[in-house]
């Protein structure tokens, strides 16, 4: 069974600084790779979906880089604002199935 | 346009009762997931409607568990004979086709077994 772990759980930076989220998976026969972002008492927000085929997905101050044959992915955050602080959860897909981290927990500190 | 809505937002319930949770998906999605959420845990795929096909049930973790979905609209997931540990969030998200695209999120359903 796919199982996909994120690195570090909890995140606390100062207002501008980049940073990096870590995601990992243990079976790379996957179709796509998603990040989304999920605040308190919300439902999750779809951010960046980087098919199988491709190695990064841009959008704004987000890059997302995807490396299947080692399993691992990142989301980089240029010039975190405080309104970035949420929790950032990737999710690989399978031909059925969609499997998500445990997420990482970002505060980004004004 | 609307996007995917749950009902109830919050749910309490006492233990063995049965409950049922609510999905509205974006008009014109014809795949329709819901997943739970335990608190401090990630996101747990339950169930899986594409079209008019059998849905993918492998995600559900007992058959106190079940899921409707008429047509390519409204879902409902059943829990029958609730237990504490059904205490979770439940979310339900659609996309536009397969599993593979990207999926929008409902905000979910609390629901908290007493």
């Amino acid at each position: 069974k796919q199982e996909v772990t994120q690195i570090p759980a909890a995140l606390s930076v100062p207002e501008g600084e980049n940073l990096v989220l870590n995601c990992s998976f243990t079976d790379s026969a996957i179709y796509n790779l998603q990040w989304f972002r999920q605040d308190p008492g919300k439902g999750l927000t779809s951010l960046l979906l980087i098919q199988s085929s491709q190695r990064e997905q841009t959008s704004g101050r987000l890059n997302a880089s995807l490396d299947k044959s080692s399993g691992r992915s990142t989301l980089y955050i240029a010039a975190s604002q405080p309104g970035d602080s949420a929790t950032y959860l990737c999710a690989v897909s399978g031909a059925n199935n969609l499997f998500f981290g445990t997420g990482t927990r970002l505060t980004v500190i004004p | 346009g609307a996007g995917v809505s749950q009902s109830p937002s919050n749910k309490v319930t006492e233990k063995g009762k049965d409950v049922e949770l609510r999905c509205d998906p974006i008009s014109g999605h014809t795949a329709l997931y819901w997943y739970r959420q335990r608190l401090g845990q990630g996101l747990e795929f339950l169930i899986y409607f594409q079209g008019n096909s059998a849905p993918d049930k492998s995600g559900l973790p007992s058959d106190r568990f079940s899921a409707e979905r008429t047509g390519e609209s409204v879902s409902t997931l059943t829990i029958q004979r609730t237990q504490q540990e059904d205490s979770a969030v439940y979310l339900c998200a659609s996309s536009e086709g397969a599993i593979q695209e990207t999926q929008y999120f409902g905000p979910g359903t609390r629901l908290l077994v007493l």
